[in-house]
């Protein structure tokens, strides 16, 4: 079995302060890693994945994260927060055989003050 | 252009009534999935298919059934069962076949809610 746990459900930064949202995960197999995006009354929208090879990953939008096997983690980060960054954003995990059936972390809403 | 296309955006249910959510993509895909969003929680997982004619239960599938007759459409129906069917539901899919094809492309949603 899988799991996500993101950490705080609300982060608030200012317009240009970096970016830092939290994401632990379970698996008792390597894992498949992702962020998503989802803005108001919208589908999600892939930011970055880790499958395989390297451990930091770099998405659109100026977003990275980098999986930490030791520390079961995939932060996501981006050093400059835009105000078009406000939004809910969701950690999820998958396993290779799995049938691609995603688990979800609550979410984190990101508010990005001026 | 391709992608995942919802209907209705949104839609009302009365008490006892089924009702039909819409989902058809044409990025020839050949898994698809049915997520449910309650607000301040994540996605769960209601329905996925794999290939045409078949479809297996996710974690909540009690009081919804699904079909799916042709690759490109995979319709999700809430049925009277469900008791407490307001929410955001999410269709997505995905192609299968190697590890980089692990990442669900999403719908726009439907929000259903209860008269």
């Amino acid at each position: 079995a899988q799991s996500v746990t993101q950490l705080g459900s609300h982060v608030s930064v200012s317009e240009g302060a970096l970016v830092l949202l939290r994401c632990n995960y379970s698996s008792s197999v390597p894992p498949y890693l992702f962020w998503y995006v989802q803005y108001p009354n919208q589908g999600l929208q892939l930011l970055l994945k880790y499958t395989t090879g390297a451990t930091l990953v770099k998405g659109i939008n100026g977003f990275e994260a980098e999986f930490k096997k030791s520390e079961t983690s995939f932060h996501l980060t981006k050093p400059s927060a835009h105000m078009s960054d406000a939004a809910e954003y969701f950690c999820a995990v998958s396993v290779w055989g799995n049938a691609g059936k995603s688990t979800f972390g609550d979410g984190t809403t990101l508010t990005v003050k001026p | 252009d391709g992608g995942i296309t919802q209907s209705p955006k949104y839609l009302f249910r009365k008490e006892g009534q089924n009702v039909t959510l819409s989902c058809e993509q044409n990025l020839n895909h050949d898994a698809m999935y049915w997520y449910r969003q309650d607000p301040g929680q994540g996605l769960r997982l209601i329905y996925y298919s794999q290939i045409v004619n078949d479809f297996q239960k996710g974690d909540i599938a009690e009081g919804y059934s699904v079909s799916r007759e042709k690759k490109e459409s995979f319709p999700l129906t809430v049925t009277s069962a469900q008791k407490n069917p307001t929410a955001f539901y999410l269709c997505a899919s995905r192609m299968t076949g190697s590890a980089t094809n692990e990442k669900l492309f999403f719908g726009s949603g439907t929000q259903l809610s209860v008269l």
